[in-house]
């Protein structure tokens, strides 16, 4: 079965400091591919970054950056200089390479950034 | 460029009434349509997927059902409503073969 634990329930940091959110995935499929989404206090889903199991390069974009480690199962977000309008709650989230696209999500994280 | 509506965005219903809750896709064909429930503001739940009109997958059992009469458009029901089904509906849609979702503003539904 496929799974998602996202241990850190809530993480509270002061703006321009760096943060990670972690991210451990399980699943038996060879071809799978990874998520992470923002949801603001709106409540609406904010596609931040596709990666796919083939392709385990880390990527920046901006502030923000990803690490996945195959090894460890393991699919990391780390914003740096953090700022308040990064307070939100984070998922990640695993599908399998089926056509359903079926994501499963992790519990969340809920960042707070104070100024 | 696609756009993703759902209404309406917020919902008071006593509890053994009706539900009707509508998702419509603009700017693509074709896509998967997703019902989520996110209850007490934490994890997504899947409720429903669609992969074509009229092709209804049912992830948990419960007191809602899902129908897609045309090929943009995705609606959640219920015939009576339990306290339970209080939450935040999200609707999502992807276009195979890419695998990332994209979600509505969601319907924030509370029943009394």
């Amino acid at each position: 079965a496929q799974k998602v634990t996202q241990a850190q329930t809530e993480i509270s940091v002061v703006e321009k400091e760096d943060v990670t959110l972690d991210c451990v995935y399980e699943t038996r499929d060879t071809t799978y591919y990874l998520f992470w989404y923002k949801q603001p206090p709106s409540g609406e889903l904010v596609f931040l970054i596709r990666r796919n199991s083939f392709d385990e390069q880390n990527e920046i974009s901006g502030r923000y950056s990803w690490n996945f480690q195959k090894s460890t199962s393991s699919f990391n977000f780390t914003i740096t200089a953090s700022q308040v309008v990064d307070s939100a709650v984070y998922f990640c989230a695993l599908t399998g390479s089926g056509n359903t696209g079926k994501l499963i999500f992790g519990q969340g994280t809920t960042l707070q950034v104070k100024p | 460029s696609q756009t993703i509506h759902q209404w309406p965005a917020t919902l008071v219903q006593p509890v053994g009434s009706p539900l009707s809750l509508e998702c419509t896709v603009e700017g693509t064909s074709n896509p998967n349509l997703y019902w989520y429930r996110q209850a007490a503001g934490r994890g997504l739940q899947l409720l429903f997927y669609s992969v074509g009109i009229g092709q209804i997958s049912s992830e948990v059992p419960q007191n809602l059902s899902a129908s897609r009469p045309q090929d943009r458009q995705f609606i959640l029901s219920s015939k009576k409503l339990l306290l339970s089904d209080s939450g935040f509906y999200l609707c999502a849609w992807n276009r195979p073969p890419s695998y990332e979702q994209y979600f509505g503003p969601g319907t924030r539904l509370t029943v009394t």
